[in-house]
């Protein structure tokens, strides 16, 4: 595997399940990111992750929790979602936390949520 | 506040056709850097280019060309002759002086090519 990998590659679940995304890197890279991609709105960052610590959180509701077991691996664990929460969901990650570092993504997970 | 606008929400074309996206940004950060990306059909967003806030020469690198122009913050992304494989969605972003720990990119919503055979 190479890049950025990201599992499923499509997630229906109902508003009372659990369920979690998962992004691998293989790019040796130190920043780990969360984006939602709504249809006709900007790509929304949610969490970024430098050295596995959490460094922001952009007011994500709790039904989202994140988890960074370590630098090539970031989760995102869904519970009780809202039907709005449908979106695709993308990782990224980049070689540190320096703004001049280009951010790889993933393919996404498109989630729909009944 | 930042903010990317990218005022053109889709674009048609017919192949070998030049197309320009533009791209407009908001910032109070003297260092910044601008990025385009594509996506698309398949998910990924695919680097293009970044240009750091010093830098406004224009860049060409095949049939991409990108226009930085400060003076009207705009970084207009030109594709000539354009091609099938072009169609995606393709996003401009901007990113401010490095922070502590994490850094993420404002992006635009992003503008539509289908390119037409």
């Amino acid at each position: 595997e190479t890049g950025v990998t990201q599992t499923p590659r499509h997630l229906v679940m109902g508003m009372t399940n659990k369920k979690s995304l998962k992004c691998e890197q293989h790019l040796g890279h130190n920043a780990m990111y969360w984006y939602k991609q709504s249809a006709k709105k900007p790509l929304e960052l949610m969490f970024v992750y430098s050295l596995e610590e959490r460094v922001e959180n952009n007011s994500v509701p709790s039904r989202f929790s994140p988890e960074c077991p370590n630098s090539s691996h970031l989760f995102l664990h869904l519970h009780t979602l809202q039907p709005e929460d449908s979106a695709l969901y993308l990782c990224a990650s980049s070689q540190d936390e320096d703004s001049y570092n280009e951010q790889f993504f993933g393919p996404g997970t498109r989630l729909t949520v009944l | 506040a930042q903010k990317v606008t990218q005022a053109q929400t889709e674009i048609s074309v017919v192949e070998k056709e030049d197309v320009t996206l533009d791209c407009v940004y908001e910032t109070r950060d003297t260092t910044y850097y601008l990025f385009w990306y594509k996506q698309p059909p398949s998910g990924e967003l695919v680097f293009l280019i970044r240009r750091n806030s010093f830098d406004e020469q224009n860049e060409i690198s095949g049939r991409y060309s990108w226009n930085f122009q400060k003076s009207t913050s705009s970084f207009n992304f030109t594709i000539t002759a354009s091609q099938v494989v072009d169609s995606a969605v393709y996003f401009c972003a901007l990113s401010e002086a490095p922070r502590q720990a994490g850094t993420a990119l404002i992006f635009g919503k992003g503008t539509t090519l289908s390119v037409s055979s």
